[in-house]
């Protein structure tokens, strides 16, 4: 059973900067993942901030930026916001002739 | 622009069956591979299936295999999800969203409706 690993919990100052992993049991992540994020905050659906990696959705503030660190995917936040508390899901892609497709658990972000 | 309007949640007994629809619009529904996702109360998301553009393909998380089938209806920009032999633990609110291929990437999930809740309690 495929295991997909976040960090629980963070926590960042306002102004801040913070890095959000997701990890894979299967090994290093790379760019065939398709790495998406997404933010959630309480009683609300989720909302699209990262896919393929690195990209951008229209409505994703500047701050927020992903990449691969160290075999994993990693959401940063910078100039962290108070409204950017929330709770933070990766998603990765799993692919052959039973793809798969895996969330994080999530990390829950306070901005203290 | 794009809407996602899920629908056909409520309260059923353990081991019956219901059946959810996800309205789309502002989007050409036939040309987008189309997923349903889950999350249970005060838990994490979790995939639940996936079906091909055409209809020709589909692919369940273990957990719901061989008890949910997924289903689109391209003339009625519609998806749905057959769920039977409902369990406690398939009570989450229930999403769908559609899946955008760009070359070498992919997009997952770019928009939300308001989710349904299905409820399976005696």
């Amino acid at each position: 059973q495929t295991v997909v690993t976040q960090e629980p919990s963070l926590t960042v100052s306002p102004g801040g900067t913070v890095t959000l992993t997701c990890a894979s049991s299967t090994g290093a992540v790379t760019s065939g993942y398709y790495p998406n994020w997404f933010q959630q905050k309480p009683g609300q659906a989720p909302r699209a901030l990262i896919y393929g990696t690195t990209n951008k959705h229209s409505w994703t503030p500047a701050r927020f930026s992903g990449s691969l660190l160290g075999g994993k995917a990693a959401l940063t936040l910078s100039a962290v916001q108070p409204e950017d508390e929330a709770e933070y899901y990766c998603l990765l892609f799993y692919g052959g002739a039973q793809p798969n497709w895996v969330f994080g658990g999530g990390t829950k972000l306070t901005v203290l | 622009q794009v809407q996602l309007v899920e629908s056909g949640g409520g309260v059923v007994q353990p081991g019956r069956s219901l059946r959810l629809s996800c309205a789309s619009s502002g989007f050409t529904f036939s040309t987008y591979g189309m997923h349903w996702v889950r999350q249970a109360p005060g838990k994490g998301l979790e995939w639940v299936a996936i079906i091909w553009n055409d209809g020709s393909k589909t692919y369940y998380a273990d957990s719901v295999k061989g008890r949910f089938t997924i289903s689109r209806d391209n003339s009625k920009n519609t998806l749905y999800l057959q769920m039977n032999s409902l369990r406690g633990e398939d009570t989450a609110v229930y999403y769908c969203g559609r899946e955008i291929w760009y070359g070498e990437s992919r997009e997952y999930f770019g928009h939300w409706g308001q989710g349904t809740l299905v409820t399976v309690s005696s």
